[in-house]
């Protein structure tokens, strides 16, 4: 089965920084990668998400992250954050069958002005 | 357009008392999910459906019983609630298209006294 692993529980950066979350995932023949913020007592919202192609993926919020196969990472990363950018973010690899989540524990940015 | 809609937000109970919590989607998703979100340990799925009058267990079923009568509805219910039931539970669906991203609903915060 598929596993997840986010280094980082916590990762405090100031303001107009540039932030790497890490992921790393248990490999797999063919995978498909996730993630998502979750802002202050809301759900969860997608960020943007590998499922082939390039493997440089642009999200929202100006977020991108990039799918390395040979070591199983896929890093989330912002040249520059904002106040607004302070959440929690999860990776997620999608299961083969039938097509389930598998979410990491979460890695919880703040942003210091 | 509402997306994903949880019932009821908040929720206090004692223990040994029963509950449902609803979740319903207006986006015709076949696909829908219930996770629980613990501190440190992220989102852990508890049941998920595929299609109406369909469900699985997940990662965490024991305690928690699930129906999808509706395509737009799926229930989760404690049949006995438990301490170790508190936590905050996150409906998703999502369409029956490979490997989509999941829409979540805002969450239910369950105390279990």
């Amino acid at each position: 089965a598929q596993s997840v692993t986010q280094l980082d529980s916590q990762v405090p950066v100031f303001e107009e920084a540039p932030v790497e979350l890490r992921c790393n995932y248990s490999s797999s023949v063919s995978v498909y990668l996730f993630w998502y913020v979750q802002y202050p007592n809301q759900g969860l919202q997608l960020l943007l998400k590998y499922l082939s192609g390039s493997t440089l993926v642009k999200g929202i919020n100006g977020f991108e992250a990039e799918f390395n196969k040979s070591q199983t990472s896929f890093h989330l990363r912002k040249p520059s954050v904002h106040i607004s950018d302070t959440a929690e973010y999860f990776c997620a690899v999608s299961d083969t069958v039938p097509d389930k989540l598998i979410f990491g524990t979460g890695t919880r940015l703040q942003v210091f002005p | 357009n509402a997306g994903v809609t949880q019932t009821p937000k908040f929720r206090v109970l004692k223990t040994g008392q029963s509950m449902t919590l609803l979740c319903a989607q207006d986006m015709n998703h076949e696909y829908m999910y219930w996770y629980r979100q613990d501190p440190g340990m992220g989102l852990r799925l508890i049941h998920y459906s595929v299609g109406e009058g369909t469900t699985a267990k997940g990662e965490v079923p024991d305690g928690y019983n699930v129906s999808r009568l509706k395509k737009q509805n799926f229930l989760l219910g404690l049949e006995s609630a438990a301490p170790s039931q508190t936590s905050v539970y996150f409906c998703a669906s999502r369409p029956g298209f490979l490997n989509q991203p999941q829409h979540f609903g805002d969450g239910t915060r369950l105390s279990i006294l």
